[in-house]
């Protein structure tokens, strides 16, 4: 079954430091999503991608953060200056179409600031 | 922002059980999805619901589209060992992206 595919697993970075995550979504999928879990809490959305351009963003995508679309296959998030705060699970999603059809996830990134 | 409340946050049975909980808003929702997560894993696409009175099932699990569209209902009967994790709702209003409940955390008893 196709899956969405995110490295690296784990991500330990310096307070200050950029970090580049990366996805590989389904194939044949249009829409790309990036989402966070802190810790215990839930899974909170960041940013949908469409025709290689930002669709919607959350308040907590501010000016730190950035996606791209550098090839036909990768989609990644980049924080430019993170934080302690910014510590969590990182998902990766995409979508066949949009509102007819569920998100596959990734089994995300974790990162760690420390 | 929207808010999803899920009920309950967590709860303990044993093997055999028959399981429900929901998820609320304040704000009508067009598409309701549920989801499965487990420890370190992406959540994974249970059931989508399209349409208000909309009952759909998949294996063990059924869910429910609320009349009201401002609630929708996860049913898994028989649980078994695997069960366990965390069931996310999912909400969507027309052109917008979904978003998320904090969770029913379920373990099972054997």
């Amino acid at each position: 079954e196709p899956e969405v595919t995110q490295t690296p697993s784990h991500q330990v970075t310096q307070m200050g430091q950029e970090v580049i995550l990366r996805c590989v979504p389904i194939s044949n999928h249009l829409y790309f999503y990036w989402y966070r879990q802190i810790l215990g809490q839930k899974v909170e959305f960041l940013v949908s991608f469409y025709n290689n351009e930002i669709s919607e963003k959350s308040e907590i995508f501010d000016d730190q953060f950035s996606v791209e679309r550098p090839d036909g296959s990768n989609f990644t998030l980049k924080i430019r200056s993170t934080k302690l705060e910014d510590s969590a699970m990182y998902f990766c999603a995409s979508s066949e179409g949009g509102v007819m059809y569920g998100y596959t996830f990734g089994s995300g990134t974790r990162l760690t600031v420390v | 922002g929207q808010q999803l409340n899920q009920s309950p946050q967590s709860m303990f049975i044993q093997e055999g059980e028959d399981v429900s909980m929901n998820c609320t808003s304040s704000s009508i929702f067009n598409t309701w999805l549920w989801y499965k997560q487990d420890p370190g894993e992406g959540p994974v696409l249970l059931i989508a619901l399209y349409k208000a009175g909309e009952l759909t099932s998949n294996g063990r699990l059924t869910a429910q589209f609320g009349i009201t569209r401002k609630d929708s209902f996860l049913n898994i009967s028989a649980s078994i060992p695997s069960d366990v994790g965390i069931y996310f709702c999912a909400g969507q209003r027309t052109g917008q992206n979904f978003v998320f409940g904090p969770g029913t955390r379920l373990s099972v008893l054997p």
